[in-house]
């Protein structure tokens, strides 16, 4: 089983800052299929970036993924007001499919 | 519009089971793999189980393997969790889930084990 570790666990910004999330795996993602989602509370995650890099449909280009083999990046270039929420990421290059723990990002 | 809509969550108690449903409008849903995810209170997301387009590709997390079953209709557009033995740690809200990548998820739908 692939374990994805997900780094920070919070994350600490303010408005107009940029982020980067951390989602490291156990052993290489079989052809980076690694994806990332926002949660917001009391609602379902929501695809952000799938196949390590690519813009799921609808989400805005300040949000870009990068990676492959063990190590992938979520970029958020300049926080707004809604992207605060929590995000995972999640390899389904081999089962069992895994998530990270996730990481809250919050207003500082 | 992509839905999906969860049902069949509840209160049970340990040992019991129950069948949840997830029916799907707006794609070719024979075209696609389905998942079930569940996120249990104030905890992250736990992938438990996946099926093919084609229904011979079936894969389960370890903690439910043997206890629970999905399945799919593609004629009635609906995919389902047979959920037996249940224990107390099962309690989450379960989601459904289309494609490889999970392009679009339901609104869940909540499992509760309580004696």
């Amino acid at each position: 089983e692939i374990v994805l570790t997900q780094s920070p666990d919070t994350l600490s910004l303010s408005p107009g800052e940029g982020a980067t999330l951390s989602c490291r795996a156990s052993q290489s993602v079989s052809s980076s299929y690694l994806a990332w989602y926002q949660q917001k509370p009391g609602q379902a995650p929501r695809l952000l970036i799938y196949d390590a890099t690519n813009r799921a449909t609808g989400i805005p280009d300040r949000f870009s993924g990068s990676g492959s083999g063990t190590d992938f990046t979520l970029t958020i270039s300049r926080l707004e007001p809604e992207d605060f929420a929590v995000y995972y990421c999640h390899q389904y290059g081999s089962s069992p499919r895994t998530f990270g723990q996730g990481t809250k990002v919050e207003i500082k | 519009e992509v839905q999906l809509v969860e049902s069949g969550g509840g209160l049970v108690k340990p040992g019991g089971s129950l069948r949840l449903s997830c029916v799907a409008s707006g794609f070719t849903f024979s075209s696609y793999s389905m998942t079930w995810v569940r996120q249990a209170p104030g905890k992250g997301l736990d992938w438990i189980s996946y099926i093919g387009s084609s229904p011979s590709n079936i894969y389960y997390a370890d903690s439910v393997k043997g206890r629970f079953t999905i399945s799919r209709d593609n004629a009635k557009n609906s995919l389902y969790l047979e959920m037996n033995s249940l224990r107390d740690e099962d309690t989450a809200v379960y989601y459904c889930a289309r494609g490889r990548e999970l392009l679009n998820w339901g609104q869940g739908t909540l499992v509760t084990v309580s004696s």
